[in-house]
């Protein structure tokens, strides 16, 4: 039982490179969520999938997309990376809708030059 | 915008001492309330959880709500050099949106 996995763990990207973060969680969970977090500004919600096949923004959008593929997996997609990018990003997951308890991944450390 | 406040510290106590941590919140409808801890480097995890005004005790963690004043806190009893780490607030965004906000967290660090 793995919990929440995300890949890579680290990556270097240039200003205007793509790529996409990928997240699964093997919980049967319902919920999953991305997250970024730089230094003083705690956890901010990028993108979250209340339940597969839907998803909603949140609240610092602009410059990703996401894809719930399926239950297990929510990818998360830079298409032109920019500095202001760089950060770690967190993937999470919950039972949801009323059990909000979320599980998080190891965190991917993105630096974008 | 929903909004969640702790003080960022850091806080620092003597080790065997008691640890408290505070978080305020801005939406009444708020239900759900979590605490998280973050080490260095790595990825938040769950410590507590707490849904009822009161206290509820887990170990050396209690946790404490005050839905009329909107206010959440964290102790930590008998504090170790390994509880030195960042302390995550996080509550629900009330309604039916599945989402939690999180507070910017408190460093406390515990010395030997």
């Amino acid at each position: 039982n793995a919990g929440v996995t995300q890949t890579p763990k680290f990556q270097v990207l240039k200003t205007g490179q793509s790529m996409t973060l990928q997240c699964a969680q093997d919980m049967n969970h319902n919920s999953m969520y991305w997250y970024r977090q730089d230094p003083g500004m705690g956890l901010r919600l990028i993108y979250y999938s209340a339940s597969e096949g839907t998803t909603d923004k949140g609240e610092v959008p602009n410059g990703y997309n996401v894809s719930r593929l399926n239950k297990r997996e929510f990818s998360l997609r830079l298409e032109s990376a920019a500095p202001s990018q760089t950060s770690v990003y967190f993937c999470a997951s919950s039972e949801g809708p009323t059990a909000l308890r979320q599980y998080f991944g190891p965190g991917t450390r993105l630096t974008v030059t | 915008q929903k909004e969640v406040e702790q003080n960022s510290g850091p806080l620092s106590v003597p080790e065997g001492a008691i640890a408290s941590l505070n978080c305020t919140y801005s939406d009444r409808v708020s239900q759900s309330f979590f605490w998280y801890r973050q080490y260095s480097g790595k990825s938040p995890e769950l410590i507590m959880s707490i849904y009822s005004n009161g206290d509820k005790e887990d170990g050396r963690f209690t946790a404490q709500l005050n839905k009329a004043s909107q206010y959440v806190s964290l102790l930590i009893r008998d504090s170790q050099p390994s509880d030195s780490a960042t302390y995550l607030c996080a509550v629900d965004s009330g309604g039916s949106n599945y989402k939690l906000t999180f507070g910017k967290g408190t460093l406390l660090t515990v010395n030997p």
